[in-house]
């Protein structure tokens, strides 16, 4: 059981707009650190996509964003493309486990 | 550019230790965090632990007890040793760099990741 809680997966046509939350707690989350996300494409390693304040690293499109409310975050995927086709991880630091934690993972399905 | 590249051996027996090294080049060991995850066939990432440059720990109190991660300045590389070992501990253990940051870390490059299997 996973400290984060994604659903498990999504769906969604070419050209669309998905989203994947990512629940925590007041430990996580909910003391203000802040949720990074990582892409794993099937077979390779993960990928960081956005980490802290909405920040991507060099080379990923602005089609990726991030929210954070309250004990909760998402992950916001715009113009949907066949090779965004991958697992998506949520992860942030936990005081009380003193070190970072996951969410379970969300698989993405382009219809 | 910043590479990792884990090695060790893929097949460990049970009640055995699997020990794990992570060459880390275009980037100095004696900087940063450094981070062992693993995932698990079909699963999904657990974080595992993290050695800071100056050779202080923190480890996933899951597993405490049976780690040991280390860091060899003079070969650019940082180890991971997990005793014990059982079926469970089987999985792709990746190892990452972690950068500084103010509202918790994350990981920034990830080695490719080695599959460690745990059988007799």
């Amino acid at each position: 059981q996973s400290v984060l809680t994604q659903p498990p997966s999504v769906s969604g046509a070419p050209g669309q707009r998905v989203t994947i939350s990512c629940t925590g707690s007041s430990s996580n989350i909910g003391a203000g650190y802040d949720v990074h996300w990582y892409q794993q494409l099937p077979g390779t390693a993960p990928k960081l996509l956005i980490y802290g304040n909405s920040n991507r690293p060099s080379g990923v499109p602005d089609r990726f964003s991030d929210s954070k409310s309250g004990t909760s975050a998402s992950l916001a995927i715009s113009g949907l493309e066949a090779e965004d086709e991958a697992d998506y991880y949520c992860q942030s630091y936990d005081s009380s486990l003193s070190g970072m934690v996951f969410g379970g993972g969300t698989k993405l399905t382009v219809l | 550019q910043v590479q990792l590249q884990e090695s060790g051996p893929g097949l460990v027996k049970p009640s055995e230790t699997l020990s794990l090294t992570c060459s880390v080049s275009g980037a100095s060991i004696s900087s940063y965090y450094w981070s062992w995850i693993r995932q698990p066939p079909g699963k999904g990432l657990e974080w595992i632990g993290y050695i800071h440059f100056s050779g202080s720990t923190t480890y996933n109190p899951s597993i405490k007890s049976r780690l040991i991660i280390s860091l060899d300045r003079s070969k650019n590389q940082f180890s991971l040793k997990l005793t014990s070992v059982t079926a469970a501990d089987t999985a792709v253990y990746y190892c990452a760099r972690v950068p500084p940051y103010s509202y918790g870390y994350y990981f920034d490059y990830w080695g490719q990741g080695a599959l460690v299997t745990v059988s007799s």
